[in-house]
């Protein structure tokens, strides 16, 4: 099993562009998440599916949008891309509660 | 929200001896707190967790302590070793999946 993975690794975006993460999971799990981890800051929450067709708001959800049209993989947007948002994005999934099994995360910079 | 609070944010210790590291949490409801491990460009991952039925899990070196009462926990290291470098990560969740993680604390374990 590939566990979680996330597409693509690198990223550079220029001021208001727009692009697309995919965090896809093998394990049949119900939760799959978003997280931004900003030195200093942790891990916080963007936004999570607690199953196929559902979206949440997490700690910090403004400026993106997601998507889970199919249990396996959770989609994040950024529809206008700011410098605020260049950071490390790490997607996870868990089988309901309890442990969360993270990709290999997405290194982000918006210029 | 939840807030979880985690000190120290460095920490150095001589391989052999004990590392502790704390958390505070905000929301006495909080009933899950699990403990996640980075290494350097890795993703995180679960090391130990504990509900709030217990006061004290222990897995070979690693144990967590938790004080409802105070709303703490801690994470201790018995007897380090230089793979236990790293950044390490506390939580606290309200219903077992949505997490509120602290800053983090960077663990150098010297030989």
């Amino acid at each position: 099993n590939a566990g979680v993975t996330q597409t693509p690794k690198f990223r550079v975006l220029k001021t208001g562009q727009s692009m697309t993460l995919l965090c896809a999971q093998d394990m049949n799990h119900e939760y799959m998440y978003w997280y931004r981890q900003d030195p200093g800051m942790g891990l916080r929450l963007i936004h999570y599916s607690v199953g196929e067709g559902t979206t949440a708001k997490g700690e910090v959800p403004d400026g993106y949008n997601v998507s889970r049209l199919k249990k396996q993989n959770f989609l994040l947007g950024l529809e206008s891309a700011a410098p605020s948002q260049t950071s490390v994005y790490f997607c996870a999934s868990s089988l309901w509660s309890g442990e969360q099994y993270f990709g290999p995360g997405t290194r982000l910079t918006v210029t | 929200g939840e807030n979880v609070e985690q000190h120290p944010s460095t920490l150095s210790v001589q391989e052999g001896d004990s590392a502790v590291i704390k958390c505070t949490y905000s929301d006495s409801a909080s009933n899950y707190f699990p403990w996640y491990k980075q290494e350097l460009g890795k993703r995180p991952q679960l090391i130990i967790d504990i509900r709030s039925n217990v006061g004290e899990k222990k897995d070979q070196r690693i144990a967590v302590t938790l004080n409802k009462t105070a709303k703490h926990f801690s994470l201790h290291i018995t007897e380090t070793q230089p793979e236990d470098s790293a950044v390490y990560f506390c939580a606290a969740s309200l219903n077992d999946y949505k997490l509120s993680f602290g800053a983090g604390t960077t663990v150098t374990v010297r030989a």
